[in-house]
């Protein structure tokens, strides 16, 4: 089954422990991104990915680290969690299609998040 | 930043009815996509729309890329219980090395049987 599984789905952190959330998607994907979704203002996006080795700034990176080591997996870290970053999150890939980038058309659960 | 005028923020509509909801932008985007999400889980893409003026159904859905590149709306005819949920718009736009995905506040949409 084509999927973008995240884990965990729920934690809840203290402030300043480091925790990453992962990502994985099982359809080839070249693009993934992470999106945190908040009361009011929709879903916003973190970081982004083109493809392995090449990732970029979305709307609001601070706080935030990613990597892509492999085609496959996107890591979403957080060196010192805070407060301000208790959220949800989801996960997503996309392929591209010829010159251009395909849409985001698929999603992970989410991950909630809580930090104390 | 950008941002993605979503509304309305919410509606309470009784089953059988037809909803319309809306985003503009105060800029361009090269596509349109509108999304639902049910309760605990990710959004689910509906509608991609890829060209100006682009009508474009999906069963009991329609959705319309505005001609100015700045709006669309969706379209939901003969409403059914399962159509609850957040709606949410989505303007993309790409050129070169650079592809970002602006979401709308979404509209939470509730039916009554």
């Amino acid at each position: 089954e084509a999927q973008v599984t995240q884990n965990p789905r729920y934690l809840i952190t203290v402030t300043g422990k480091k925790l990453t959330v992962t990502c994985s998607q099982n359809m080839n994907h070249e693009y993934m991104s992470w999106y945190r979704q908040d009361p009011g203002l929709g879903l916003r996006q973190i970081y982004y990915s083109m493809n392995v080795e090449v990732t970029d700034k979305g709307d609001v990176p601070e706080g935030y680290k990613v990597s892509r080591k492999e085609k496959r997996n996107f890591p979403l870290i957080l060196e010192s969690p805070s407060p301000n970053q208790t959220s949800l999150y989801f996960c997503a890939s996309s392929p591209r299609t010829g010159g251009s980038w395909d849409t985001e058309a698929f999603f992970g659960q989410g991950t909630r998040l809580t930090v104390v | 930043g950008q941002q993605l005028n979503q509304s309305p923020q919410s509606m309470f509509i009784q089953e059988g009815e037809d909803v319309s909801m809306n985003c503009t932008s105060s800029s361009i985007f090269n596509t349109w996509l509108w999304y639902k999400q049910d309760p605990g889980e990710g959004p689910v893409l509906l509608i991609a729309l890829y060209k100006a003026g682009e009508l474009t159904s999906n069963g009991r859905l329609t959705a319309q890329f505005g001609i100015t590149r700045k709006d669309s709306f969706l379209n939901i005819s003969a409403s059914i219980p399962s159509d609850v949920g957040i709606y949410f718009c989505a303007g993309l736009y790409y050129g070169g090395a650079t592809n970002k995905l602006i979401f709308g506040t979404g509209t939470l949409l509730a039916v009554q049987p």
